[in-house]
């Protein structure tokens, strides 16, 4: 099994651009999780999908951010136009949708918008 | 409002030592608690998942505990090594909104 595959590692941009992060979950998992990390404010939800479904999505920030899952074993999210301040590090995991399955990490994508 | 809670945020001790990291969470109805560890540009690693029906796992030099009523976890590490150096986040799965919310983390640190 090759985990929770995330492209890109890292992505510079200047203010203003469209940066796309993309996430290819475990194969037979059907929840996906994007998360933000910064040194500020930890760990914090994004949205989360249950079969390809959008189930709360609360945690995006603003309307610059969305994110998509097309099918069962991909996701992006969409970051336009970017600001200094979503500089940070995002990761995508998933899981199976029981209490019993832990939640995988992919690496994460270092993103710094200047 | 579902919070997760780690203290301390950082934790150094000498080699060998056993130590144990705290996390508290503020709703007792969750499906499970999970403890990762995160090394420094990695992403997280699961290391022990407990279910809302049990009250402790175990992973060779780990073993973590879950008491609902009082909202607390503590992840136990055995004779620590400086392999064990890493940022330890705790999750809460809560019931509700089946949302997982993590912990801050705690920054841990073993001297050789």
């Amino acid at each position: 099994d090759a985990g929770v595959i995330q492209s890109p590692r890292h992505e510079v941009t200047e203010m203003g651009q469209e940066v796309t992060l993309r996430c290819k979950p475990i194969s037979g998992h059907n929840s996906l999780f994007w998360y933000r990390q910064t040194m500020m404010r930890g760990l914090e939800l994004l949205i989360y999908f249950n079969n390809n479904v959008p189930i709360d999505d609360s945690g995006m920030p603003e309307d610059r951010f969305s994110a998509k899952m097309p099918n069962a074993s991909f996701s992006t999210l969409k970051i336009q136009p970017s600001e200094p301040r979503d500089s940070a590090v995002y990761f995508c995991a998933s899981t199976l949708a029981n209490p019993n399955s832990p939640l995988h990490f992919g690496n994460g994508t270092r993103l710094t918008v200047t | 409002k579902q919070e997760v809670t780690q203290i301390p945020a950082a934790l150094s001790v000498p080699e060998g030592e056993n130590l144990v990291l705290n996390c508290s969470f503020t709703d007792s109805a969750i499906y499970n608690l999970q403890w990762f560890r995160q090394d420094p540009g990695k992403g997280l690693t699961s290391l022990l998942l407990i279910q809302s029906s049990q009250r402790e796992q175990t992973s060779g030099r780990l073993n973590a505990s879950l008491d609902k009523s009082s909202g607390r976890s503590t992840l136990y590490i055995a004779a620590s090594q400086p392999g064990d150096s890493a940022t330890y986040l705790c999750a809460v799965l809560y019931s509700s909104a089946s949302k997982i919310i993590f912990g801050s983390g705690t920054r841990l640190s073993i001297r050789p």
